[in-house]
């Protein structure tokens, strides 16, 4: 009965590799995000997505391909990895974008430790 | 550009009040939350300030000024488990949340 969770957990792979990193949520939400959380500990958005459609997307490689098959899941897949890429990506889901109420709040999945060797 | 400044880390004494302190400077404002990251797991949300004035939640309470652009975190009867990093976060106008590094605070025994 988990709210958000990612799969994998940890990942480990080479330079130049490609992998995709999946997202689900259960609670009902309309919006999901993706960031990425780097060794100082900032949280970055990366893409946010409403009902199956983009309205967020920050300036990320273009390696990094989201993908929303419905609006419960978010899934990224990330071509061509590199050093850089290395970092904890969490993915988001808030019930609503746009509300200036707590219907904003966003709940995180656990995280995916992505170590590119 | 936008800013939201936290210091990188505060240290109390179990039992004791400790005040985290968020500075920020956005295109807009729609709401602050402050979010708990203990270390190697996700943000979990505390808290949402969206007018002026103190909310309480039981032993965590968190201030905002929005002529100041300030807000503080207050935390009461601090408890080993509260050793985390607690992350300040604006909704700007546009609605998109921008994040505070995070203050780590160590509670010592």
């Amino acid at each position: 009965d988990t709210a958000v969770s990612q799969t994998p957990k940890y990942l480990v792979t080479q330079m130049g590799n490609d992998k995709s990193i999946k997202c689900e949520q259960n609670l009902g939400h309309d919006t999901m995000y993706w960031y990425k959380q780097d060794s100082k500990k900032f949280l970055k958005i990366m893409f946010s997505y409403n009902n199956k459609e983009l309205i967020i997307n920050e300036t990320v490689p273009n390696r990094f391909s989201p993908k929303s098959p419905d609006k419960a899941h978010l899934n990224l897949h990330i071509n061509s990895l590199e050093l850089g890429d290395s970092a904890v990506y969490f993915c988001a889901s808030s019930q609503e974008v746009g509300q200036v109420d707590l219907q904003e709040t966003q709940y995180f999945g656990p995280g995916t430790r992505l170590l590119v060797l | 550009g936008q800013n939201i400044d936290q210091p990188t880390e505060m240290t109390a004494t179990e039992g004791a009040i400790v005040q985290i302190n968020c500075t920020y400077q956005t295109s807009g404002f729609n709401g602050l939350f402050w979010y708990q990251q203990h270390a190697g797991e996700a943000p979990t949300f505390l808290s949402y300030n969206v007018l002026d004035g103190l909310e309480e939640k039981g032993r965590f309470s968190s201030f905002l000024s929005r002529s100041k652009g300030y807000s503080y975190l207050l935390l009461k009867e601090l408890q080993m488990k509260d050793s985390a990093s607690y992350l300040c976060a604006v909704m700007d106008s546009n609605y998109q949340l921008i994040w505070g590094a995070g203050t780590k605070l160590i509670i010592k025994p």
